[in-house]
């Protein structure tokens, strides 16, 4: 399968400083690629879907301002943090698909944020 | 509404013994339908995915699942549980001209020698 890399893949930050995750597909061109929030022990949360050269969508509930999504090319999106707090502590996934019919989403290997 | 779900949050199974993993859905449009493996501090694997045609899927590492529409299950099965596949497992449902995925709470898998 195609490969989707995550990076970092933990990242321990001050609180009120900002932080950038990066998801990269690696051989394939991802026209959508999509921002996870995992809290302990609980499913994947949807935080926004963006598509390339477009504003993010978010979901209802997800503060765009704080959580910045960049997709500034076909193999690159990046989710930054801003004003990091404790709260936002949590696993961040990003998976990333190709346009067309029955086209499945790849995962990236996930960053744990730490926020002190 | 849209939802998955996953009665079991927690199953425990001997080494060599079957598996069978519950996922009810809830959607609106035809679904398409996906198992996901998560293993610690990693991201998600797919095992396999049911979009049409045959409800039966085979997926990988020897899991299988069967689309059951009448039932509005996606239940996942293997035949003979390794210790390697001990992990979180997540059943999800898309659809058609959507590219979300909705995800059920997960089961943890843990196999005992």
């Amino acid at each position: 399968g195609a490969v989707v890399s995550q990076h970092p893949s933990w990242v321990i930050c001050k609180s009120g400083t900002s932080v950038k995750i990066e998801c990269r597909s690696l051989d394939f061109q991802a026209t959508t690629m999509f921002w996870y929030r995992q809290f302990p022990k609980q499913s994947l949360m949807l935080m926004a879907t963006s598509n390339e050269g477009s504003k993010a969508t978010y979901e209802q509930g997800v503060e765009k301002d704080k959580f910045l999504i960049n997709h500034a090319s076909l193999t690159l999106s990046t989710l930054t943090v801003t004003s990091a707090h404790p709260e936002d502590s949590s696993f961040y996934i990003c998976s990333a698909r190709t346009t067309g019919e029955n086209t499945e989403a790849f995962f990236g290997q996930g960053t744990r944020l730490t926020v002190v | 509404a849209q939802s998955v779900t996953q009665p079991d949050i927690h199953i425990t199974v001997s080494e060599g013994a079957s598996l069978e993993l519950r996922c009810n859905y809830s959607y609106g449009a035809t679904p398409y339908l996906f198992w996901y493996v998560q293993s610690p501090g990693q991201g998600l694997q797919l095992l396999l995915k049911y979009f049409s045609g045959d409800t039966l899927v085979q997926g990988i590492k020897g899991f299988e699942a069967e689309f059951k529409r009448s039932q509005s299950s996606f239940n996942l099965r293997k035949p003979s549980v390794h210790w390697s596949d001990a992990a979180e497992y997540f059943c999800a449902v898309g659809g058609v001209g959507t590219d979300k995925l909705i995800f059920g709470t997960g089961t943890r898998l843990q196999v005992f020698p």
